[in-house]
């Protein structure tokens, strides 16, 4: 069973530019949500997809968008980036939608804008 | 709206010595509790939750929380620690049944001293 896996790893981009984040869900789940971790700060949820739908969004502007495709796997796109958009961007994926099932997150990007 | 508060950004503990963890929370409806854990450079990982039942839940390695409901807490307690205990540990809160979205404390990383 693989777990969920992001890339990249890392990434350095200038401020106004755009940037999309990839993430692969754990085998046999079919839900996918993602969250902003600022430095020192807890997860703050972005959105969530199920069934290639957005289903659910926190407080962010609509520069920050997504897609999820068929085998479940999911694109994060910010356009127009900001010095304050710097975090580790955390996908994680589940069985459902209900965050009562427990999600599985992965290692994460680390995104610097500057 | 809900919120979690974790007073403790910082707990260091001698090894095999107790800790408790503090994680506070405010709601006005009915809440599901979580704790996850990251260890250094990983994602989240789901350590233990409350849904309904027995207000005292445990992990697979020692760890314990109860809720309590008249204080609106959740906190994390384990009885000795060990070295691998040193991770970033967050307590989230979903309200409801069917919620897409966890509310995340800020985090206490847990430093074990040797």
């Amino acid at each position: 069973e693989t777990g969920v896996t992001q890339s990249p790893t890392h990434l350095i981009k200038t401020r106004g530019q755009q940037v999309t984040l990839r993430c692969s869900s754990q085998s046999g789940h079919n839900t996918v949500s993602w969250y902003q971790q600022a430095l020192g700060q807890g997860p703050q949820f972005i959105f969530q997809y199920y069934r290639e739908e957005e289903n659910g969004r926190g407080n962010f502007p609509p520069r920050f968008s997504g897609l999820q495709f068929p085998n479940y796997s999911s694109e994060l796109n910010v356009n127009a980036l900001e010095l304050d958009d710097s975090a580790l961007y955390l996908c994680a994926s589940s069985q459902g939608t209900d965050s009562n099932y427990g999600y599985t997150f992965g290692s994460g990007t680390r995104l610097t804008v500057v | 709206a809900q919120s979690v508060t974790q007073l403790d950004s910082q707990v260091p503990v001698f090894e095999e010595a107790p800790v408790e963890l503090r994680c506070n929370y405010s709601s006005s409806v009915s809440v599901y509790l979580f704790w996850y854990v990251q260890y250094p450079n990983q994602g989240l990982q789901l350590l233990l939750k409350y849904l309904s039942g027995s207000t005292l839940v445990k992990s697979i390695n020692g760890f314990e929380a109860e809720f309590n409901k008249s204080q609106t807490s959740f906190h994390l307690r384990k009885p000795s620690v060990h070295i691998s205990d040193t991770a970033e540990y967050f307590c989230a809160v979903t309200e409801g049944f069917g919620n897409e979205k966890l509310t995340f404390g800020t985090g206490t990383r847990l430093t074990i001293i040797p």
